[in-house]
């Protein structure tokens, strides 16, 4: 079974500075997937940056990345420049090869980002 | 905008109520989903269709009893709710072939429900 543990419920950050919000996981699959989403107070969840198991490099997306260690099985988001707009919840989530159900994700407990001006 | 539509945004029902969720995406994906996600808790997943096929029921109660008419509709039909069925409901979808793990998933911005 896959777990995924994202330890800091509550996080502030002065604005400009940048965060790292942390996503530990748990898998025996060989080959798995890891993603972060975002989830403003409006209830969407936004797609933020998908890093691959095998993938050699880490992930980047505009002001995000993800610091991605395969041996400690961490899988953290980095924030650069931290802007106003990114007070929200973050899920770190995982997927996993299954034959039959397309692609089902595993969801962290999440954590609350607050940025300060 | 996500390309996935929920409605109605909020509802408020009893106990003995029938209700039904409405999500639909015009993305042209072929796997759908139903999640829920309580206070306190992480999302958990409760249904998947994939080309219209349920693929999958997280041992969801048979009060909650999704439908899926085509590639681009999902309902989630609600009767005899309890109240700690409380909860925003997110619809997601997603191309999702089965094999491809770095399928990632577009979600609609959810019902939250009340139980009375």
């Amino acid at each position: 079974a896959q777990k995924i543990t994202q330890t800091q419920p509550g996080m502030f950050v002065q604005e400009k500075e940048a965060v790292t919000l942390d996503c530990t996981y748990d898998t025996s699959d060989p080959s798995y997937g890891l993603f972060w989403y975002k989830q403003p107070s409006s209830g969407e969840m936004i797609f933020l940056i998908y890093q691959g198991s095998y993938d050699q490099q880490n992930a980047t997306e505009g002001r995000y990345s993800l610091n991605f260690q395969k041996a400690r099985k961490s899988a953290n988001l980095v924030i650069s420049a931290s802007q106003l707009g990114d007070s929200a919840m973050y899920f770190c989530a995982m997927s996993g090869r299954n034959n039959n159900a397309g692609n089902m994700l595993t969801f962290g407990g999440g954590t609350r980002l607050m940025v300060k001006p | 905008e996500t390309g996935v539509t929920q409605t109605p945004r909020h509802l408020v029902m009893g106990m003995t109520n029938k209700k039904s969720l409405k999500c639909e995406q015009h993305l042209g994906h072929n796997a759908m989903y139903w999640y829920k996600q309580s206070a306190k808790k992480p999302l958990e997943l409760m249904f998947v269709y994939n080309f219209k096929e349920q693929t999958e029921n997280n041992s969801v109660p048979s009060r909650f009893s999704p439908e899926c008419p085509n590639s681009s509709h999902l309902f989630l039909h609600l009767h005899t709710l309890q109240p700690e069925d409380s909860a925003l409901y997110l619809c997601a979808s997603s191309q999702a072939p089965p094999d491809r793990i770095n399928e990632k998933l577009f979600f609609g911005s959810g019902t939250q429900l009340s139980v009375l």
